[in-house]
Order: structure tokens, then sequence, then C-alpha cells
């Protein structure tokens, strides 16, 4: 079955500086890897994602990840982070599990940003 | 593009009750539609799978007689909680996902109280 760990649960980093928030994840072929961002109250919204290629990927908001297949990692960095990237992040890997399609989420990292 | 609406945001219901939750792909067709739920301050669980037309597919111990799904065209599906129990309050967010990609447009959720 596939698996997803984000190892910090929250990540407190103070305005302007860089942020890299972990996630590792378990799948027997080639994922499908995603982020997401949510904010309180709020659903989902895609940050970035990779199915193949460039193994470096941008995403909104100055976001970007990079897939590292021989680490099973798939973490996601921001140079200068700003105060509304408060929020929780998830990170998710897709692909067929038990017979079915699906995307399997991680635990989530609550960031706060320090002013 | 890819934008998914929930409705309602919010409601509060009885105990004993039901209620309805209604989820709509706005400038796409959604092939298969997926229902999540999310308790405070932890990852989203998987509740159910629906493809238009098809019976849905349930997680393993969701009760199929309690949340009800129909997914009726390409652009809706609704999730109805029969008989609605306090335990059963939390954030159900819905999403919809085109083809046979792995990507998955969230909605915006919807908060159930059951008092």
């Amino acid at each position: 079955a596939q698996s997803v760990t984000q190892p910090d649960i929250h990540i407190t980093v103070s305005e302007g500086a860089s942020l890299e928030l972990r996630c590792n994840y378990s799948y027997g072929a080639t994922p499908y890897l995603f982020w997401y961002v949510q904010s309180p109250g709020q659903g989902l919204q895609l940050l970035l994602k990779y199915f193949s290629g460039d193994t470096l990927v941008q995403g909104i908001k100055g976001f970007e990840a990079e897939f590292k297949r021989s680490q099973s990692s798939f973490n996601l960095r921001k140079p200068s982070v700003h105060w509304s990237d408060a929020a929780e992040y998830f990170c998710a890997v897709g692909g067929w599990d038990t017979g079915r399609r699906a995307l399997t989420f991680g635990s989530g990292t609550r960031l706060q940003v320090q002013p | 593009g890819a934008v998914v609406s929930q409705h309602p945001s919010w409601v509060i219901c009885k105990s004993g009750t039901s209620v309805k939750i209604e989820c709509r792909s706005l400038d796409f067709q959604a092939t298969t539609m997926f229902w999540y739920r999310q308790f405070p301050k932890q990852s989203l669980m998987l509740m159910a799978t629906s493809n238009e037309g098809s019976k849905a597919t349930y997680e393993q111990g969701v009760e199929k007689d309690k949340f009800l799904i129909n997914h009726a065209s390409l652009t809706l599906s609704t999730l109805t909680v029969t008989s609605a129990h306090p335990e059963d309050s939390s954030f159900y967010i819905c999403s919809a996902g085109t083809g046979w990609g792995y990507e998955q447009y969230f909605g915006p959720g919807t908060r159930l109280t059951v008092t």
C-alpha cells in the first residue's frame, strides 16, 4: 500500500526566511506526487505536482519541490516566506492502491510565520 | 479553471435528521468524484469514490447506508448523511478528477455540526 510521511507536524519560520517542508513516500512504482495547501476552514489548493520529467517542479506562490527517487522524497521549498503562507500543507501520492485509483495524504505540516 | 464548489459551506442539524451536501464541478466534467472527511487538525480520510452513473465505492469502515453518495451527472455528486449523530460532526470535503489522471480538484468543504 502507498503511504506518505510528513515528519514535521509544526514548523515556525520568520517572515523572509527560507522554508523546506519534508515529505517521504512509499510506493512501488513511479509515483504521482502533489503538494496541497489548506487555509483554516478551507478546502485544499494545489501548489504543484510531479508526474514525470524534470525532477524540480515549480508551483504557484513561489513554491518549488524536488523529486528524489533515491530518497523517496518530495520536499517543498520556498526561498522567502510571506506571512500569508501560514497554513497547513499536505503532501500526497497518487497511484493504484489495492485495486483502485487513490490519492493518499500525509498527516500535514502546520506552518506558522513569525513577523 | 478546474473549480469545484460545495453547498452548503456550513450546516447545523439536529440529531436523527438527514443532511445533503452537494459537490459541483463548475467548469469541467468530473468522471470521478471523491468524498473526504477531516477531523480537526488531522489529515483527510477518503470516505468513498464515485464514478458518474455507477455506485460509489466505499472505504473500509465507512457505513454506506449512513453516508449515501449519488453521482448523477458529470458535474454533480451529493453526499447525504442519514440519521445524523453528534459523532458525524466533521469537515467534509469533496474533490473531482478527470479521465484517468490522479490530480484532484478540491471543493472548499462543508462543516457539519450535529446537535
